[in-house]
């Protein structure tokens, strides 16, 4: 089993329809969670960062964590077209020396107008 | 991705030819790391850094050497590039009290 495990997708939504993404994963040790999206042929940039359980929002954006499940996900509200994207999840153990990021593989989203 | 900037963008390479990828950061953060990516495989760690002059493997090394020579500076060498190692390759920096991690545009490589 992998630490991460993220569903490929693709996922293919209507503008304007609430997006949910979602990651699991096995060890209980992890802290911190991080959302990255990352357009074609660009690098990775991060979108929301969330420590330990709860939600965090950022506009149409919620990040939520649920570590008695050991599952985040990210919702994205009144999706547009620009949220066409591939997303991906990340977490790790600490912000330290041990912070080396674990990815899941990613979701692809298409977002038609 | 303002403060990473991998150097070349793009390359072509022969089956057996060596090559350096550059990473250059502006942000004086102590964490870098050189990830590849693949179609279906996600972001797999190849080296990182936890400072100047240190280095260590990460989840896929063979194949790879890196250097950190200077703190800003991250160098991925293939000694001899073969046709597994096609792939876009993204350096990533991360402060030592920080989570997050910033990445650059990434480099294109082929092995032909």
């Amino acid at each position: 089993q992998k630490e991460v495990e993220q569903d490929p997708g693709p996922l293919s939504v209507p503008e304007g329809a609430i997006v949910s993404l979602n990651c699991t994963y096995s060890n209980s040790a992890f802290q911190y969670f991080m959302w990255y999206r990352q357009y074609s042929r660009k690098g990775p940039e991060l979108l929301m960062y969330t420590y330990s359980s709860g939600n965090k929002e950022d506009g149409r954006f919620t990040a939520q964590v649920d570590k008695s499940s050991k599952y985040i996900s990210l919702f994205i509200r009144d999706s547009q077209p620009s949220d066409s994207a591939t997303y991906l999840c990340a977490m790790s153990f600490d912000g330290g020396s041990q912070g080396n990021l674990i990815f899941g593989k990613g979701t692809k989203l298409s977002v038609k107008p | 991705n303002a403060g990473v900037t991998q150097t070349p963008k793009f390359r072509v390479l022969k089956t057996g030819q060596s090559m350096t990828l550059l990473c250059a950061q502006d942000m004086n953060h102590e964490y870098m790391y050189w990830y590849r990516q693949d179609p279906g495989m996600g972001l797999r760690l190849i080296h990182y850094s936890v400072g100047e002059g240190t280095t260590a493997k990460g989840e896929v090394p063979d194949g790879y050497n890196v250097s950190r020579l200077k703190k800003q500076n991250f160098l991925l060498g293939l000694e001899s590039a073969a046709p597994s190692q096609t792939s876009v390759y993204f350096c990533a920096i991360k402060g030592n009290t920080r989570t997050e991690a910033f990445f650059g545009q990434g480099t294109r490589l082929t092995v032909v």
